[in-house]
């Protein structure tokens, strides 16, 4: 079946403009996470959806990052004003929840990431 | 907090070698242990989990892990490498909705 999707593969933007990069998750996934990887700073988490709801938004590294869900399913991580220290893979999983609550058994399925540039 | 270290940044290994990555965790309960690989491009591709019981997880691809709770580790091993398994390997621990991260192992495979 179809996994997650993220689009665009590569973005390269210039300083302070905003960019929106999207997440399709698997097909009946209710929770989705946004992960970024980036040279300095490994992989860091930076949010979660539990439906259209993001219970958890501390990971977001300032008010220029934002993330929203709708219907469920796509989710876009705006970035605003980019700075080059936002130049960083964005990663993108979803899973069920079929632990009750604890999410820490589900297993989380990865997209192939966006490559974000700021030049 | 929980943390998790990956002590080798890079690991080069004959192709038909034994293969081993080595992981520790810092977590104060009882922790949810992943290993996952990322290919060149690619997104993160889970080998194997562990939550509970038997402490020797078999995963895919050929790969198993060992948790060892009184070394805190969790330790992936493949018995005969293959040059497929060149690749970047990550060990994380579950807590709640969040996977913490180590900084990753490279591995090379030589001919």
């Amino acid at each position: 079946g179809a996994g997650v999707s993220q689009s665009p593969s590569n973005k390269v933007t210039e300083k302070g403009k905003d960019v929106e990069l999207r997440c399709d998750p698997i097909s009946g996934h209710t929770a989705l996470y946004w992960y970024r990887q980036s040279l300095g700073q490994g992989l860091e988490f930076l949010i979660y959806f539990q439906g259209n709801s993001a219970p958890d938004k501390s990971g977001l590294p300032s008010d220029r990052f934002s993330a929203e869900r709708t219907g469920g399913s796509v989710s876009t991580l705006t970035i605003q004003r980019t700075q080059q220290e936002d130049s960083a893979v964005y990663l993108c999983a979803s899973s069920l929840i079929t632990s009750g609550g604890t999410y820490s058994t589900d297993t989380q399925y990865f997209g192939p990431g966006t490559r974000l540039t700021v030049l | 907090a929980q943390s998790v270290t990956q002590p080798d940044i890079h690991i080069t290994v004959s192709e038909g070698a034994s293969l081993e990555l080595r992981c520790n965790y810092s977590y104060g309960a009882t922790p949810y242990l992943f290993w996952y690989v990322q290919s060149p491009g690619q997104g993160l591709q889970l080998l194997l989990k562990y939550f509970s019981g038997d402490t020797l997880v078999q995963g895919i691809k050929g790969f198993e892990a060992e948790f060892k709770r009184s070394q805190s580790s969790f330790n992936l091993r493949k018995p005969s490498v293959h040059w497929s398994d060149a690749a970047e390997y990550f060990c994380a621990v579950g807590v709640l909705y969040r996977l913490s991260f180590g900084a990753g192992t490279t591995v090379t495979v030589r001919a």
